[in-house]
């Protein structure tokens, strides 16, 4: 089956420590992207990366890092410096040429104690 | 001016009912409008996106109904079913620029059978 996968679906890490999220696709596409979700404020764009080894920072980057090292792979990794880390994480990838059309993994909801 | 305006944050709606979910834009640079569907603890998924150069855009029950002059775009569900209940958000993007879609906040919808 085609899709993308993230995990792990529930992720608790103590404050002060880094995590990182896992994002794999079989798609084949290019892009790949992060967001947070939070309860009334939609979705917020993290960072995004339209080829194997480049990124940009989206709207709310800061404390947060990431890699794509591979087509198939966008971990994030969320730093101690992410001020207010608990969220629903989501990853989402895009097709040459079809890039508003973003197909997203199940999430992963990170909760800092 | 990036930013997508979604009300009402929740909707009620019984069954055979419609459902209506509306959003405003700034930017008219945005080319592309598509509406998502999210289901609890999953990802959203595409449900049906519309261009500026049609008033319209029908798929089964769903509809979109876009106003360029008004910066305007409206969600319908007609016949609103319990299967429906979900958050819905509308985003936008300049299609060929960075990829980037703007979410709005969200609409959580229950429809009561």
């Amino acid at each position: 089956d085609g899709g993308i996968t993230q995990s792990p679906k529930y992720l608790f890490r103590k404050e002060g420590q880094n995590v990182t999220l896992s994002c794999e696709q079989n798609l084949n596409h290019d892009a790949m992207y992060w967001y947070r979700q939070d309860p009334g404020q939609g979705l917020r764009l993290i960072y995004y990366s339209q080829i194997v080894n480049d990124f940009q920072k989206g709207d709310i980057a800061e404390g947060y890092s990431v890699s794509r090292e591979k087509k198939e792979s966008f971990p994030l990794t969320v730093t101690s410096a992410q001020k207010n880390p608990t969220a629903f994480y989501l990853c989402a990838s895009s097709t040459p040429g079809r890039e508003d059309t973003q197909y997203f993994g199940p999430g992963t909801r990170l909760t800092v104690l | 001016q990036q930013q997508v305006k979604q009300s009402p944050q929740s909707l009620i709606v019984q069954k055979g009912g419609i459902s209506i979910i509306n959003c405003a834009y700034e930017n008219t640079a945005f080319d592309y409008f598509p509406w998502y569907q999210q289901f609890p603890g999953k990802g959203p998924a595409l449900l049906i996106a519309i261009r500026p150069d049609v008033s319209e855009k029908k798929e089964g029950r769903f509809t979109i109904s876009f106003n360029k002059s008004a910066k305007q775009f409206s969600l319908h569900i007609m016949d609103s079913q319990p299967g429906d209940s979900a958050t819905y958000f509308c985003a936008a993007s300049i299609r060929g620029a960075t990829n980037k879609l703007i979410f709005g906040t969200g609409t959580l919808l229950a429809v009561q059978p």
